[in-house]
């Protein structure tokens, strides 16, 4: 399996433009989770679906940012607009079930500049 | 709420040391407890977990058991190599459905030859 795929690996934009993130999970998994990381705050969980359905997005700093997963094989994550302090890497990953044990599966992330 | 707390980075060693990276953790449940690597420029990769008390999970030399009555799960790895330099997250998941899935800050990892 190719594992879990992220599009575009780098994206700089500047304040004030749009941003899509863009997400594959592995095939067959159930579970999608989008994550931010930055050096000030960690890693924190943004929003998580499972069988495509949002489950919890109280992770989702604000109105700005929204995430669809349209079909079991695709998930985006848009930034609209973009600030300077979006600036992070996002991750994307899957897991196959939802029970507590299953392991998530992250993709390489994409890093993103927000001048 | 669940909270996970590591030790302070970074740890600096030299090549062939013996590694312990402390983990302790909160949750008003039973969790499951994770160890997750990321090297750099890449995603976060499952290196261990353990699902119940005293349970013991393994890999590429690094382990970590499950202590409940100490709420720890600390990572320990015999003899390091400098492949082993990136940062580690510790992990904890209380409930189905992927909720309450807390990572810890990470502890970053340098080994010298």
């Amino acid at each position: 399996d190719a594992g879990v795929i992220q599009s575009p690996r780098h994206e700089v934009t500047e304040m004030g433009q749009e941003v899509t993130l863009r997400c594959k999970p592995i095939s067959g998994h159930n579970s999608l989770f989008w994550y931010r990381q930055t050096m000030m705050r960690g890693l924190e969980l943004l929003i998580y679906f499972n069988n495509n359905v949002p489950i919890d997005d109280s992770g989702m700093p604000e109105d700005r940012f929204s995430a669809k997963m349209p079909n079991a094989s695709f998930s985006t994550l848009k930034i609209q607009p973009s600030e300077p302090r979006d600036s992070a890497v996002y991750f994307c990953a899957s897991s196959f079930g939802a029970a507590r044990g299953d392991t998530q599966y992250f993709g390489p992330g994409t890093r993103l500049t927000v001048l | 709420g669940n909270s996970v707390t590591q030790m302070e980075g970074p740890v600096t060693l030299s090549e062939e040391a013996f590694l312990t990276i402390n983990c302790t953790y909160t949750a008003t449940g039973y969790p499951s407890l994770f160890w997750y690597v990321q090297y750099p420029g890449e995603g976060l990769q499952l290196l261990l977990k353990a699902t119940k008390a005293d349970d013991k999970g393994s890999n590429k030399g690094f382990e970590a058991t499950y202590r409940k009555e100490t709420t720890s799960f600390h990572l320990e790895k015999g003899s390091v190599q400098v492949s082993d330099s990136a940062v580690y997250f510790c992990a904890l998941s209380e409930d189905n459905y992927g909720q309450n899935f807390v990572f810890g800050p990470g502890t970053r990892l340098s080994v010298l030859p």
